[in-house]
């Protein structure tokens, strides 16, 4: 069954403003991935936050994790039309297998 | 670098026959390879995990007899349907790691349709 549950599952924005999105989890991992997928194509692994990391910069890119929570927020600052997409966190618990979320279609319009 | 390809990227079939999907990795030595699987507006779900030279681990709820994987050298994992029927219709993704990285590397996935 699918660990992840992420929020929201579509989010509309205009090109220049940041879209925000949240993944929750349950049970303790090693670390959490952030995906993105554009229509029909295969998977851009984004960033990779350790459990015992609690924040991660990748260009545009923010992930926050709060393991005491168990959840985890992908910030994508000044969106560009190219950024639309499904993105997807996903889970490492430490069984070599990732976990992913239901998953967040983000569209950008121009 | 770190760079996976499936052929094909399309496939159209008959019910009742079987295909062959292929993943390798381009620049890479995988140890271990994972399929996946995806229905339309839906998240990837996890067949099974294949290490090179060893009998793939799936998970439950999916039959291995109808989904073959072997796993027969570092660079290259295959996954075949068999009998395959309009309800294996789907977007078939693989990934590849080895030992030393955490992430994952996607292929391009291939989309399987069963008339």
């Amino acid at each position: 069954s699918q660990q992840g549950e992420e929020d929201p599952q579509a989010l509309s924005i205009q090109e220049g403003e940041n879209a925000t999105m949240n993944c929750s989890y349950k049970t303790s991992i090693n670390n959490l991935q952030w995906y993105r997928q554009n229509s029909g194509r295969g998977l851009v692994h984004l960033i990779l936050i350790r459990s015992n990391e609690r924040e991660k910069h990748s260009g545009r890119l923010r992930v926050t994790l709060d393991t005491s929570k168990k959840s985890s927020s992908l910030l994508i600052t000044a969106s560009r039309a190219a950024d639309t997409a499904s993105y997807f966190c996903a889970t490492d618990a430490y069984g070599n297998k990732l976990v992913f979320g239901a998953g967040t279609i983000l569209r950008v319009k121009s | 670098g770190a760079v996976v390809s499936q052929h094909p990227s399309w496939v159209i079939c008959k019910s009742g026959t079987s295909v062959k999907i292929e993943c390798r990795s381009l620049d890479f030595q995988a140890t271990t390879m994972f399929w996946y699987r995806q229905f339309p507006k839906q998240s990837l779900m996890l067949m099974a995990t294949s290490n090179e030279g060893s009998k793939a681990t799936y998970e439950q709820g999916v039959e291995k007899d109808k989904f073959l994987i072997n796993h027969a050298s570092l660079t290259l994992s295959t996954l075949t349907v068999t009998s395959a029927h309009p309800e294996d219709s789907s977007f078939y993704i693989c990934s590849a790691k080895t030992d030393w990285r955490e992430t994952q590397y996607f292929g391009p996935g291939t989309r399987l349709l069963v008339l």
